[in-house]
């Protein structure tokens, strides 16, 4: 079955260190890959997609992910995290289902950054 | 300023109370999209549309009409809401949404309660 997994309800960092949060993926072909982030009471926001080249990629707010094939993952990375980047992340994949293309999100995983 | 409104933001309301919930996009963006949101479950989509007058179902729409007679507008219509529709709906749009080269635009949520 086509998937997108994020194993980590919650994450919590210390602000200033670097902050993972993990994605991991199982589709038929090529994949194309997002990460969206949700702030409290807001709808969610674009961070960064890949669908083909560099197998990391930047995106927004000094975000970036790592496409990892061999390991079906795409992880969120930042190197040094502010307490304005807590929020809902979400990992999305594009599969192809039912006769069309579908994107699938992630159940999501609440990054929690502490002073 | 490019954004997909919906309204209302909270809406309390009692079962088999028909009602609707609206979505306007100023970005003349030919796919649409409803999704609802619960906890650990991700975004789940409702229906969507490829462009005017073209509808389909997503992956949970029972329970849930939609319409699109005009490019701008994807009202969701629940023509009796059960407890089992409270959740947190998001509609969004993307220029073209065949492929999901592009990355989603998201409205900032309907909160409804059906009691």
């Amino acid at each position: 079955a086509q998937s997108v997994a994020q194993p980590e309800d919650q994450v919590n960092v210390a602000e200033g260190n670097p902050l993972t949060v993990k994605c991991t993926y199982s589709v038929s072909g090529n994949p194309y890959l997002f990460w969206y982030v949700q702030y409290p009471n807001r709808g969610l926001q674009f961070l960064l997609k890949y669908i083909t080249g560099d197998n990391l990629v930047k995106g927004s707010y000094g975000f970036e992910a790592e496409f990892n094939k061999s390991q079906t993952s795409f992880h969120l990375k930042k190197p040094s995290a502010l307490v304005s980047d807590s929020a809902l992340y979400f990992c999305a994949v594009r599969a192809w289902k039912d006769s069309s293309y579908k994107l699938i999100f992630g159940s999501g995983t609440r990054l929690l950054v502490r002073p | 300023e490019a954004q997909v409104t919906q309204n209302p933001r909270y809406l309390i309301t009692v079962t088999g109370k028909k009602l609707t919930v609206t979505c306007s996009q100023n970005m003349n963006h030919e796919y649409m999209s409803w999704y609802r949101q619960d906890p650990g479950l991700g975004l789940r989509q409702i229906y969507y549309s490829m462009n005017v007058e073209v509808t389909d179902k997503g992956d949970v729409p029972e329970g849930y009409k939609v319409s699109r007679k005009e490019k701008r507008n994807f009202p969701l219509i629940l023509e009796s809401p059960s407890p089992n529709q409270t959740s947190l709906y998001f509609c969004a749009s993307s220029p073209k949404g065949s492929s999901y080269n592009s990355p989603l635009h998201f409205g900032n949520g309907t909160r409804l309660t059906v009691t």
